[in-house]
């Protein structure tokens, strides 16, 4: 497609259940990064994939959290035992290009977001 | 440690008027800056960027920034405001150099409301 597209774009999940979240970046865009948006803040950095290769995970808030991208194009985020304070929008960005290039414009995608009660 | 402040969170201006939100940054080196706008329920937009040359960057929509690199800011700027420009307004920072990580450190938003 023309642009980032995520799923689902709502989920609520009762807390201790393991949600997934995934994205589809755009076509042959190399970069793709997870952030997370908690209400009335900016995005925080969750994890950076170069290709397939996970080459940043230095963001992820603890070990429930774990994020793949085993071909190099679809991600998903995986949020196991959910809890309260992971209630958020989580955003899902690709850039065509690799981490620190000044070329490296985001595209974002519209965000799954998500409601642990 | 916070490395980008938007020290507003709600910038309000009259249709037609000039409009300005602020960004200050604190990263050591020569920084990448970005500006990118969040309209409801969409994803967050690339307006424009700085990283390196003239201090005066033009982006989309009319909308403009300048690096100021002794006051350590990066505002943004459109001459005349449009009711369409309501939205909310993050700016970012990359530290310039290679072992800084990858992560895009965005300001915690600030809203435009653009009244007719």
């Amino acid at each position: 497609g023309a642009g980032v597209s995520q799923s689902p774009r709502y989920k609520v999940a009762k807390r201790g259940q393991d949600v997934a979240l995934r994205c589809d970046p755009i076509s042959g865009h190399v970069s793709l990064f997870w952030y997370q948006q908690a209400l009335g803040q900016g995005p925080e950095f969750l994890t950076y994939f170069q290709n397939e290769a996970q080459l940043d995970k230095s963001g992820l808030p603890s070990d429930r959290f774990f994020a793949e991208r085993p071909e190099g194009s679809v991600s998903t985020l995986k949020i196991q035992r959910t809890q309260q304070e992971d209630s958020a929008v989580y955003l899902c960005a690709s850039s065509l290009f690799e981490g620190k290039s000044g070329a490296n414009v985001l595209t974002f995608g519209a965000g799954s977001r998500l409601t642990v009660l | 440690a916070q490395s980008v402040a938007q020290p507003e969170d709600q910038v309000n201006v009259a249709e037609g008027n000039p409009l300005t939100v602020k960004c200050t940054y604190s990263v050591s080196g020569n920084p990448y800056l970005f500006w990118y706008v969040q309209y409801p329920n969409r994803g967050l937009q690339f307006l424009l960027k700085y990283i390196t040359g003239d201090n005066l960057v033009k982006g989309s929509y009319g909308f403009e920034a300048e690096f100021n690199k002794s006051q350590t800011s990066f505002h943004l700027k459109k001459p005349s405001a449009l009711v369409s420009d309501s939205a909310l307004y993050f700016c970012a920072v990359i530290p310039g150099w290679s072992n800084s990580g990858y992560a895009l450190n965005f300001g915690k938003g600030t809203s435009l409301l653009v009244t007719p």
